[in-house]
This record gives C-alpha cells, sequence and structure tokens, in this order.
C-alpha cells in the first residue's frame, strides 16, 4: 500500500535535548512538506522540499531542521533551539509543487517536553 | 496573517440535514482551493478541490461552490452523516504550498 509513514507516533524531548522526526513516502512524490499543528490552530509550514538535496524554509523554519537525500526520506529534527517545541507534527507528500497539487498526509507525530 | 479565514470554529447538524463549512480568503492570487477532513490524532485526508476557474465541484454528497469576487468558498455535505464528524481545514494553492485555515470542528448528531 502506498502511503506516508511518520515515527514515532508519541515523543518525548528533554530540555536542551534535538529529536528527529521521521518521514517516509512510497508514492514516488518529489515534494515533501512539514506542518506544525497547535491546539484551534490551522497547519503551519514548517519547511518544504521540491526535489532531493533541495529545501526551503517554510513561515515557521527557526528551530527546526531538515535533510533531503533521498526521494522517499525527509526528516525533521527538533533543535534545542525551538523554545516551544510541544504540538503535533505532520508531514506531507505531493507528485510536484504545480498549481493544484494534493498534499497527503502521514498520521503525525505528537512531541511533548519533558 | 491569516489568509484563509474559517470563522466558526464549530457546527452541529443533524443527521440528514446539509452541513454548510465556509471559508475566506484574502489573497487573490490563490487559484486552487481544497478542502481536508481531519479525524483526532490522525492526519488530515484530502476530500475535495476547486480550480479558480470554476465556481462548483462536486464529488458525491461533497460539493464546493467558489465566490471569487467575494473571496470565499464553501463546502455542502448533504446529506449529513454521523460519520462525517471531524475536523474540516480549507487550504489555498499560493504556488508553492497549501495556506490552511484554523478549521471548523462539525458534529453530526444522530
Amino acid at each position: 500500500d502506498g502511503g506516508i509513514t511518520q515515527s514515532p507516533k508519541y515523543l518525548f524531548r528533554k530540555e536542551g535535548q534535538n529529536v528527529t522526526l521521521s518521514c517516509e513516502q512510497n508514492l514516488n512524490h518529489d515534494a515533501m512538506y512539514w506542518y506544525r499543528q497547535d491546539p484551534g490552530q490551522g497547519l503551519r509550514l514548517i519547511y518544504y522540499s521540491q526535489i532531493v538535496n533541495d529545501f526551503q524554509k517554510g513561515d515557521i523554519a527557526e528551530g527546526y531542521s531538515v535533510s533531503r537525500e533521498k526521494k522517499e526520506s525527509f526528516p525533521l529534527t527538533v533543535t534545542s533551539a525551538q523554545k516551544n517545541p510541544t504540538a503535533f507534527y505532520l508531514c506531507a507528500s505531493s507528485y510536484d509543487m504545480g498549481r493544484g497539487n494534493i498534499q497527503y498526509f502521514g498520521a503525525g507525530t505528537r512531541l511533548s517536553v519533558l | 496573517d491569516q489568509q484563509v479565514k474559517q470563522n466558526s470554529p464549530s457546527l452541529s447538524v443533524q443527521e440528514g440535514r446539509i452541513s454548510i463549512l465556509n471559508c475566506d480568503y484574502t489573497n487573490s492570487m490563490f487559484d486552487y482551493f481544497l478542502w481536508y477532513k481531519k479525524y483526532p490524532a490522525e492526519g488530515p485526508t484530502f476530500l475535495i478541490s476547486i480550480s479558480s476557474i470554476k465556481d462548483k465541484n462536486e464529488d458525491g454528497r461533497f460539493t464546493v461552490f467558489l465566490n471569487k469576487s467575494a473571496k470565499h468558498l464553501s463546502l455542502h455535505i448533504v446529506p449529513s452523516q454521523p460519520g462525517d464528524s471531524a475536523v474540516y481545514f480549507c487550504a489555498a494553492n499560493s504556488g508553492y504550498a497549501l495556506n490552511f485555515g484554523k478549521g471548523t470542528s462539525l458534529l453530526v448528531t444522530p
């Protein structure tokens, strides 16, 4: 079955620690995205990647980093510089970034601070 | 600044009736609009979309209407079913990513 897999489902971060959220897709999509959702809020874009070895900052990139070494994978690192990391993180992918692109989402990772 | 707005945080509708979810946007450069449905602790699921060159798109029980002059779109669900209870997000394509509204929580009661 094609889809997007995010792991882990739940993650806890200690003060000053970096944590990495995994996102893998087998849809053969070129574009991948990371969003953050806070309670009562919409999805806010953290980073996106149109193609392997290329990525761009979204609206709230501070305190986060990404890599895109393989087409299938787009991991997100929440660094210690992110002072308010508690949120629901969603990874998405789309065939391209053209007009009308439909993004498909993973099931999400809920990150909490210990 | 929120470019896509869903001004009703919640909506309750009886089973069998019509559900109407509304969405307003401010950026006239948006040329494609999408609706997503989301259950708690899950990722959003694509529901239906509409291009800015159209004013209506229908898929089964779901119809999206676009009024470009008013910068307004709406999602109609007819008839509403209890399984439709979820949060619905409106999103607009700005060329590189999607801009999402804050969502409307729909509750369909038996």
